[in-house]
């Protein structure tokens, strides 16, 4: 059990720039979830997928994010055309399908910068 | 809708001193309640929940939290404070009430602990 990773931990970009974000969650969990958090804040839901399926979407997911976790594996995380705004913590977690709470384990995150 | 509040934003204990970090829930149905750590430019590390059954709840690292259901309260606390113990904190909540299993988090408090 290696735990949840991310890559890249550090993104810096440019304004109007798309950006991509991997999660790699924990190898028997089938749930994975999606969170940004800002300065002085928790963790906001985003989004959330069991296996392959997206199930749920926050409203703080505009239409320049989207979320894929094509094989039920790995999930993916962009953002279109990127704004001053979207520059906080993006943090992954996943969940055992065996552990009625669904804990979550959560990765190291990826900070982006937009500048 | 669910909630959490964490009403300190920040919680200075001397080293050696018992500690306690706030939090109060809102739910519509019976509460999962978890307490994560966040070191800095870290993700969040699962420290423990309560489900159901006894109130005080032992987790990692000498940490523990009293449920109390009257006062809707989920406080975490540790018999004596290390310095390594400052970080955030941060308190959660999930129901199955509205059927997809949504955690919510507090906004976090900083406890610094002082040699």
């Amino acid at each position: 059990d290696t735990g949840v990773s991310q890559n890249p931990r550090h993104k810096i970009t440019k304004r109007g720039q798309n950006v991509t974000f991997r999660c790699d969650p924990i190898s028997e969990h089938n749930r994975l979830y999606w969170y940004r958090q800002t300065l002085g804040q928790g963790p906001e839901f985003l989004t959330y997928f069991q296996n392959e399926a997206q199930l749920e979407k926050s409203r703080l997911l505009s239409d320049r994010f989207s979320a894929e976790r094509p094989k039920g594996s790995f999930s993916t995380l962009e953002i279109q055309r990127t704004e001053q705004g979207d520059s906080a913590m993006y943090l992954c977690a996943s969940s055992s399908p065996w552990e009625r709470t669904d804990t979550q384990y959560f990765g190291p995150g990826t900070r982006l910068t937009v500048l | 809708a669910q909630s959490v509040a964490q009403p300190e934003d920040q919680v200075n204990v001397a080293e050696g001193n018992p500690l306690t970090v706030k939090c109060t829930y809102s739910v519509s149905g019976n509460p999962y309640l978890f307490w994560y750590v966040q070191y800095p430019n870290r993700g969040l590390q699962f420290l423990l929940k309560y489900i159901t059954g006894d109130n005080l709840v032992k987790g990692s690292y000498g940490f523990e939290a009293e449920f109390n259901k009257s006062q809707t309260s989920f406080h975490l606390k540790k018999p004596s404070a290390l310095v390594s113990d400052s970080a955030l904190y941060f308190c959660a909540v999930r129901d199955f009430s509205g059927g997809y299993q949504k955690v919510t988090f507090g906004t976090g408090t900083k406890l610094q602990v002082i040699p």
